[in-house]
């Protein structure tokens, strides 16, 4: 079955760091990939998504990019804050195979020190 | 839009007790989705529906819990008994799939979450 397999944190950083977050996936289809972000006491929101191969997705300075070939969806910042802090899930929706449902990576806990 | 909508935001309960969370999707969403969040589990999809009728419940632990969704406004999550392992945030989320013409959209939008504690 579909799955995705995320870097597990815990990431701690300096404010002002390069941030990656790895994320790879298996699917049976051509899915969409997602990245989410939840904030301390709050729900997940989307923070950027690609539908496609080679598409970049992109969002508060935040990237990933679809990479079929190494069926990767890597996170990266070039320079993160402390507003940044927060966990980080990796999704994919494989509409394509048949499923609405997204399946979540374990999540990425990032902690940006000032 | 006010986003998905969930009741209550914390919920504190003894064992056996009756629990009942509530969840208003975002008008015109065809899709709403059961979420348990767990330190120990992760993100579970519990069950989700498809125009008001479940399509996939496999993620249900156990027949204490149900889920229903009357209309297109509103979704109930019950567990009965509850007992303390279910302590946990329950999230609803919703999606939309618009016709042919707008292709099909997979972004699911996330409610706040209700906090259950069970004791």
């Amino acid at each position: 079955g579909d799955s995705v397999t995320q870097m597990e944190g815990p990431v701690t950083l300096s404010e002002e760091a390069f941030l990656t977050i790895n994320c790879t996936y298996t699917a049976t289809g051509y899915p969409s990939l997602f990245w989410y972000v939840q904030y301390p006491g709050e729900g997940l929101q989307l923070l950027l998504k690609a539908t496609k191969a080679d598409d970049k997705g992109s969002n508060k300075g935040f990237e990933a990019t679809y990479r079929k070939e190494t069926t990767s969806f890597h996170l990266e910042k070039g320079s993160v804050q402390v507003s940044d802090s927060a966990v980080y899930f990796c999704a994919l929706s494989d509409l394509g195979g048949g499923s609405e449902k997204l399946v979540f990576g374990k999540g990425t806990k990032l902690t940006v020190n000032p | 839009d006010a986003g998905v909508i969930q009741s209550p935001r914390h919920e504190v309960t003894e064992m056996g007790q009756e629990v009942t969370l509530r969840c208003k999707p975002i008008s015109g969403h065809d899709y709403l989705f059961w979420y348990r969040q767990t330190m120990m589990r992760g993100l579970e999809l519990l069950i989700y529906f498809n125009n008001n009728v479940p399509i996939d419940d496999s993620g249900m632990p156990e027949d204490r819990f149900s889920a229903k969704m009357p209309n297109a406004s509103f979704s109930t999550l019950k567990i009965q008994p509850s007992e303390p392992r279910d302590s946990a945030v329950y999230f609803c989320a919703s999606s939309q799939r618009p016709g042919l013409a707008g292709g099909p959209t997979d972004t699911q939008y996330f409610g706040p979450g209700t906090r259950l504690t069970v004791l």
